[in-house]
């Protein structure tokens, strides 16, 4: 069974730093790109980090570009994100999500979808 | 940017079709994936690649995708679908990232 498992969520001031991880089991971790995606209190879905399997390949979106670190370390199966500057609007539970299918019928796709998530940790940026 | 528009609330009565918009940009050329979000719980990925379902996901939940807009019917509703559901692509025109609808609360 595929588990993944946030943690290191908490309470901090704007401008302070934070780092989560996400544990993950039930698969073969090398196998899969990683991404990290957060829900502001009573808002939608945001997507904002992804990274390959070997690390070769990372992506952020612009709310979080140049202040925000993806990394993973696939002997820990674990994926991190390193957030700093932080500021209110960061508030929000961050997921961990594993890419799901990628190919539909004898189709396969580069694009990524999010297949599996953890269960989220709380991160909440307020004086 | 690219955006995904979807209507903010849907209501149907048990056993009627629902069916949830998701408007973008001649979407019909782009990957559309939903998920559904009940609350209080991590979201769940229903329909991959337009109309393809993970094992477990029921047959009453199905996708279309053309021109500009991708379209999620949940045939049979039940009282148990009520939730939040979200469209989402990868969008690859400029930047690489993934890109969330705004969301639609289906109320039964």
């Amino acid at each position: 069974e595929v588990q993944l498992v946030e943690s290191g969520g908490g309470l901090l001031q704007p401008g302070g730093s934070l780092r989560l991880s996400c544990a993950a089991s039930g698969f073969s971790f090398i196998d899969y790109s990683m991404n990290w995606v957060r829900q502001a209190p009573g808002k939608g879905l945001e997507w904002i980090s992804f990274i390959t399997s070997s690390s070769s390949t990372i992506y952020y979106a612009d709310s979080v570009k140049g202040r925000f670190t993806i990394s993973r370390d696939n002997a820990k199966n674990s994926v991190y994100l390193q957030m700093s500057s932080l500021r209110a609007e960061d508030t929000g539970v961050y997921y961990c999500a594993r890419e799901g299918p990628n190919c539909s019928g004898h189709r396969c796709y580069s694009d990524t979808n999010f297949g599996f998530w953890g269960q989220g940790t709380l991160v909440t940026v307020s004086s | 940017s690219y955006v995904l528009t979807q209507p903010p609330s849907v209501s149907v009565a048990p056993g009627k079709t629902a069916r949830i918009t998701c408007g973008g940009n001649n979407i019909g050329s782009k990957n559309v994936h939903w998920y559904q979000q009940k609350p209080g719980q991590a979201p769940v990925l229903i329909i991959y690649y337009d109309n393809d379902r993970p094992s477990g996901i029921p047959e009453r939940f199905s996708g279309s995708n053309s021109g500009n807009m991708a379209t999620l019917t949940i045939s049979w509703v039940e009282a148990g679908d009520e939730a939040d559901y979200y469209c989402q692509v990868w969008d690859s025109s400029s930047d690489h990232r993934g890109v969330f609808g705004t969301g639609t609360k289906v109320t039964v």
